[in-house]
């Protein structure tokens, strides 16, 4: 099975505090990416990485980056933690573009920023 | 632009009742559909998809959907609900077939299976 395991299922961090979300995945998968979901709103995406080193900015990338430095481990930066970025965050893999794949997710971090 | 809408944001049904979860999409080429399930404080798990063919699709958990391209649907079924199966229901749509980062979300149905 797929095993996709994020490093902490709960975060409280104050305001103005640099975030590190840590994901891993163990199925050789290309894509890695990070979602952010929040009521109401579903899941939107932050940004996403088809190989080592590459990323691209999805829908709501703001206020976020990302790092890809080798292919099992995708990790997730907030640079200076604000209020509004307190959310369930969601990390998931799939096979590359050349499948018509589902994405498999971790167990979500649940970030709260104080 | 493509678009998934779930219209209802909550579904209760009784156990041993059928269930069904609705979807509706808007691409401007061909869908591909996918369902997950997400049990609380738990990642979102896969339980089907429709790529081609068969309008009906089978997946886990004795889930189902059925494609309808006239109506722009994809819903989500089980014949005999399970109180178990109470969770929140995503479902998303891409119009391309190898662009994984394409996958569009609707907002989510919370389903509550009534013992």
């Amino acid at each position: 099975d797929v095993k996709v395991t994020q490093s902490s299922r709960y975060l409280v961090k104050r305001t103005g505090e640099k975030v590190f979300l840590e994901c891993v995945q163990d199925m050789d998968h290309e894509n890695m990416f990070w979602y952010r979901q929040d009521p109401g709103l579903g899941l939107r995406l932050i940004y996403f990485s088809y190989d080592v080193k590459m990323k691209e900015k999805g829908d709501i990338p703001e206020g976020y980056s990302v790092s890809r430095e080798k292919k099992e481990r995708f990790s997730l930066i907030l640079e200076s933690a604000s209020t509004n970025q307190t959310s369930m965050y969601l990390c998931a893999s799939s096979f590359p573009d050349r499948a018509v794949a589902e994405a498999f997710f971790g167990q979500g971090t649940r970030l709260t920023v104080v | 632009a493509q678009s998934v809408a779930q219209p209802e944001d909550q579904v209760n049904v009784a156990e041993g009742n059928p269930l069904t979860v609705k979807c509706t999409y808007s691409v401007s080429g061909n869908p591909y559909l996918f369902w997950y399930v997400q049990y609380p404080n738990r990642g979102l798990q896969f339980l089907l998809k429709y790529i081609t063919g068969d309008n009906l699709v089978k997946g886990s958990y004795g889930f189902e959907a059925e494609f309808n391209k006239s109506q722009t649907s994809f819903h989500l079924k089980k014949p005999s609900a399970l109180v178990s199966d109470s969770a929140l229901y995503f479902c998303a749509v891409r119009d391309v077939p190898y662009s994984a980062r394409q996958l569009t979300f609707g907002s989510g149905t919370q389903l509550t299976v009534l013992p």
